[in-house]
């Protein structure tokens, strides 16, 4: 079942806005990754943050995580044409060490 | 080095027939996962197996699906008496150890049409 849930459904900004996306979630979490997927393909891992970490960075991307309001938000900054694609948080929870929980994604579209 | 691997990329069968969709991992990696992806969706887990043995089949949907990973490399989904709602991208996904708490890498995927 799916128990995250990514907000906006749609994003769709100028190149070189920054944009931001938001993860929520329902269960108590060992950790939360986020995960980029171009044309309905392969996923890409993109970064993951476990649950004692409240803020992570990789590039131009930011990762916040609120374990007391089951939230994240994943930042893109200056934003790039390569950049337009699907974003999805999976939630790894305490119960199971193995399996992920996914949201349906955030669609992004960066127009030129 | 190499990536996940799926094949075929694309399946295109009749309602009713047999398919295999083959992954290939990482070497090395224990953990494999299957998933199932509809337009619009996020992955939804079938199966892990962690080495040769299915430690989870719960998110299979029903008896015509079926996994194997005889040598734990390779893995193969099998489904019987395809049926048009079975139409989906089935994506693959390997990782070193229990992919709760180590990355997930996927492959390209197939994409399954039941006509």
């Amino acid at each position: 079942s799916q128990q995250g849930e990514e907000d906006p459904q749609a994003l769709s900004i100028q190149e070189g806005e920054n944009a931001t996306m938001n993860c929520s979630y329902k269960t108590s979490i060992n950790n939360l990754q986020w995960y980029r997927q171009n044309s309905g393909r392969g996923l890409v891992h993109l970064i993951l943050i476990r649950s004692n970490e409240r803020e992570k960075h990789s590039g131009r991307l930011r990762v916040t995580l609120d374990t007391s309001k089951k939230s994240s938000s994943l930042l893109i900054t200056a934003s790039r044409a390569a950049d337009t694609a699907s974003y999805f948080c999976a939630t790894a929870s305490m119960d199971s060490n193995y399996q992920l929980i996914w949201g349906a994604g955030t669609k992004l579209i960066i127009k030129p | 080095g190499a990536g996940v691997s799926q094949t075929p990329s694309n399946k295109v069968t009749e309602k009713g027939k047999y398919v295999e969709l083959r992954c290939d991992p990482i070497s090395g990696h224990t953990a494999l996962y299957w998933y199932r992806q509809s337009l619009g969706q996020g992955p939804e887990f079938l199966i892990y197996f962690q080495g040769t043995g299915a430690a989870d089949d719960s998110g299979l949907p029903n008896d015509r699906f079926f996994a194997v990973r005889p040598e734990g490399s390779v893995s193969t989904l099998k489904i019987q008496r395809t049926e048009r709602g079975d139409s989906a991208v089935y994506l693959c996904a390997s990782s070193l150890g229990p992919g709760g708490q180590d990355t997930q890498y996927f492959g390209p995927g197939t994409r399954l049409t039941v006509l």
